[in-house]
C-alpha cells in the first residue's frame, strides 16, 4: 500500500528552528512537495524535490533522501504566521499525490 | 494571472437543494482537479479532467457531477447532497496531469449541508 507518515502536531518557539519530517512509500516516486496550509484556507506550495539533497529557499528548506523514503521540512527564525498545517505528498508513478495527514505546527512567544 | 478562482466562498444548502460550485483559471493549464478536505485531514482527490475529458473519477458518489465546459472552467453540480458531505472543496489545476510542479489550488468553497 501507499503511505505517507508525519507527526501530528509540534510546538516551537518564535525565533527558533524546526524540523518536520515526512517518511513515505509509495509505488513509484515523482517528486516530493511540501505545502503550508493555514485554517480554513487552501494549501500553498512550498517546496518540491526529486533528486536527493538540500533545498533552500530563503527561511525554509527541505531535504530528500529516496533511499531512505524520508524528507524533511526547516523552518527557521519562526514567526507566529509560520503558525499553519504542513502538509507532504509524494507523486507516485501514476503522477497521483498522495498526501500526508500533515503536521500542525504551534508557535508560541 | 496565476490564480484559481473559486465561487462561492461559502455554501450552505440543503439536503433537497442543488447547487454548483465554480472554478476558474486563466493560466492556460490544461489540467484541473477537485478535492474535498475535511478538518484536520489531507485533501482527498475526487475527480481530475485532462484536456477538458475527466481521466480520473476516484469513485465518488453520483449526487457529485463534475463538468469541464471549457479549457479553463471546471464546474461540480451537487445534488441531493448529505450532511456528511460537509466540507472545504478545492479546486486545483496544473500545467499537465504528470506535470504538477506548478500544482495551484484555488481558496476553496466552504460547504455545510443542513
Amino acid at each position: 500500500g501507499q503511505n505517507i507518515d508525519q507527526p501530528t502536531e509540534m510546538t516551537a518557539t518564535e525565533g527558533a528552528i524546526v524540523q518536520i519530517n515526512c517518511t513515505y512509500q509509495t509505488s513509484g516516486f515523482n517528486g516530493l512537495f511540501w505545502y503550508q496550509q493555514h485554517a480554513g484556507e487552501a494549501p500553498t506550495f512550498l517546496s518540491y524535490n526529486v533528486l536527493d539533497g538540500l533545498e533552500e529557499k530563503g527561511r525554509f528548506s527541505s531535504f530528500l533522501s529516496r533511499s531512505k523514503g524520508y524528507s524533511y521540512l526547516l523552518l527557521k527564525e519562526l514567526q507566529m504566521k509560520d503558525s499553519a498545517s504542513y502538509l507532504c505528498a509524494v507523486g507516485d508513478s501514476n503522477y497521483q499525490l498522495i498526501w500526508g495527514a500533515g503536521t500542525k505546527l504551534i508557535i508560541k512567544p | 494571472d496565476t490564480e484559481v478562482t473559486q465561487t462561492p466562498k461559502h455554501l450552505v444548502m440543503g439536503m433537497t437543494n442543488k447547487k454548483s460550485l465554480k472554478c476558474e483559471q486563466h493560466m492556460g493549464h490544461r489540467a484541473m482537479y477537485w478535492y474535498k478536505q475535511k478538518a484536520k485531514k489531507p485533501p482527498e482527490l475526487m475527480f481530475v479532467y485532462s484536456y477538458e475529458k475527466l481521466s480520473i473519477n476516484e469513485s465518488v458518489p453520483s449526487r457529485f457531477s463534475p463538468e469541464c465546459p471549457n479549457s479553463s472552467l471546471l464546474n461540480l453540480h451537487l445534488h441531493a447532497l448529505q450532511p456528511e458531505d460537509s466540507a472545504l472543496y478545492l479546486c486545483a489545476s496544473s500545467q499537465e496531469r504528470e506535470i504538477y510542479y506548478g500544482y495551484t489550488f484555488g481558496s476553496g468553497t466552504r460547504l455545510t449541508v443542513v
